[in-house]
């Protein structure tokens, strides 16, 4: 199976830099996405890393470690609208070969203040 | 169209009904996914069908029943449900492959039963 584990809470104010940190449990890895979810909405797709590294897109970065099983998201210039929940992704070969599932950890909300 | 519809957005049911959740795209997504969201908790995948397939049914009730009648469509039917699988019903679509990274959610139909 899978696990997830990341922060349940992070507060930060508006212009600060925040790191949501994700570490994960699983066999047959294809890489670690990022989804955004604000209160009453839809998860939106953040970013995905398949590969050691830093993925940079706008005021979000993520990063992963494949042997280390660990990934972050970083924020930049934080903004209001930025308060929201985060949940890393595990996408994963599912047990019958067969496809794909994405599995989410679970959560990180994050509070920004002005 | 970059779209997940799901339909529909609000439905409340008695323990004795049967209904159904419906979903579309019509991005040539060949993998679709029904996940189970309670508040403040992340998305629990319940079932992907990948080219029409079932390849994961997570140990959800017989109460569920997926079905995928083309590689467009996705239903969620419910019958004799208890009050606690009230939640938000989100359903997904992505790719299929080595360069399928992203899950594409619908608004989601919030579930009440009675």
């Amino acid at each position: 199976g899978q696990s997830l584990e990341q922060p349940s809470e992070v507060t930060a104010v508006e212009g600060a830099i925040v790191q949501i940190n994700c570490t994960y449990q699983t066999s047959g890895f294809y890489g670690l996405s990022w989804y955004q979810q604000h209160d009453g909405g839809a998860p939106t797709f953040l970013s995905y890393n398949a590969l050691d590294g830093l993925e940079e897109t706008g005021r979000f970065s993520s990063f992963l470690s494949r042997s280390d099983s660990y990934g972050y998201l970083l924020l930049q210039e934080l903004q209001m609208k930025d308060s929201a929940s985060y949940f890393c992704a595990v996408r994963a070969r599912t047990p019958d070969n067969y496809g794909q599932n994405f599995v989410f950890g679970p959560g990180t909300r994050l509070s920004v203040l002005p | 169209d970059t779209e997940v519809t799901q339909t529909p957005k609000h439905l409340v049911m008695g323990m004795t009904n049967k209904k159904s959740l419906k979903c579309e795209q019509h991005m040539g997504h060949r993998a679709m996914y029904w996940y189970k969201q309670k508040a403040k908790k992340p998305p629990e995948l319940m079932f992907v069908y990948s080219y029409e397939k079932l390849s994961i049914n997570e140990s959800v009730p017989s109460r569920f029943s997926p079905e995928c009648p083309n590689s467009s469509l996705l239903n969620l039917h419910l019958h004799a449900l208890q009050p606690e699988d009230s939640a938000l019903y989100l359903c997904a679509s992505s790719q299929e492959g080595t360069g399928a990274n992203v899950l594409t959610f619908g608004a989601g139909s919030r579930l009440t039963v009675l």
